[in-house]
């Protein structure tokens, strides 16, 4: 079946640093979503993406949707302690199902 | 924007007994709820896709006879656990697919924490 690929596993930045998760599909996506979850919490929706290249930003977020609809990647600039957390992608499917990637966990030195 | 709950948010039960998640659509219908599982620090698994008026799909591995999934209502889907062991212990989260939004429109509640002693 698909799988969604997500790396680093977990990365520690001081405060400030630039932080990037990668994201790879074995099959190519309907679309991605990406996710922010912290400790304890529940998945918060951060955005989608739908259209091949596309990239939108949020603020310091940068998400971007590679031309092949198979790959992701969410960039912070100058991390802040609040950015603590795990971030998934999670790509749609031909079935309209979410499969989430296994999550980056992103952890900030003040 | 649209809101979904889960009740309760957290449960205690002892091994063998059956426990009732639900989930709940508030401001908007949803023909299609989903529920996941995550335990400690990994991600979120599908367990299954609930379908209005129909039967449960359950992803491969996930048994439909240990967690039984009934959707009655565009706005609730019920997840039972049954015969539960610590195994079982786990988060549960369910989301829900606004029956009149595109792409974009699935919803995800704040989840169950499941501890089964």
């Amino acid at each position: 079946g698909q799988q969604v690929m997500q790396i680093p596993q977990y990365q520690h930045v001081q405060e400030g640093e630039d932080f990037t998760t990668y994201c790879n599909s074995s099959t190519t996506l309907s679309n991605i979503q990406w996710y922010k979850q912290r400790p304890g919490g529940h998945p918060v929706f951060l955005i989608q993406l739908v259209k091949s290249g596309e990239v939108k930003k949020q603020k310091r977020l940068t998400f971007q949707f590679g031309e092949a609809k198979k790959n992701s990647s969410l960039h912070i600039t100058a991390t802040q302690t609040t950015d603590v957390g795990t971030y998934f992608c999670a790509g749609m499917d031909s079935s309209y199902k979410l499969i989430f990637g296994s999550g980056t966990r992103l952890l900030v030195r003040p | 924007g649209a809101v979904v709950s889960q009740h309760p948010s957290r449960v205690i039960c002892k091994s063998g007994t059956s426990v009732k998640i639900e989930c709940r659509s508030l401001d908007f219908q949803a023909t299609t709820m989903f529920w996941y599982r995550q335990f400690p620090k990994q991600s979120l698994m599908l367990m299954a896709t609930s379908n209005e008026g129909s039967k449960a799909t359950y992803e491969q591995g996930v048994e439909k006879d240990k967690f039984l999934i009934n959707h009655a209502s565009l706005t609730l889907s019920t997840l039972t656990v049954t015969s539960a062991h610590p195994e079982d212990s786990s988060f549960y989260i369910c989301s829900a697919r606004d029956s009149e939004g595109g792409w974009r429109e699935q919803y995800f509640g704040p989840g169950t924490r499941l501890t089964v002693t």
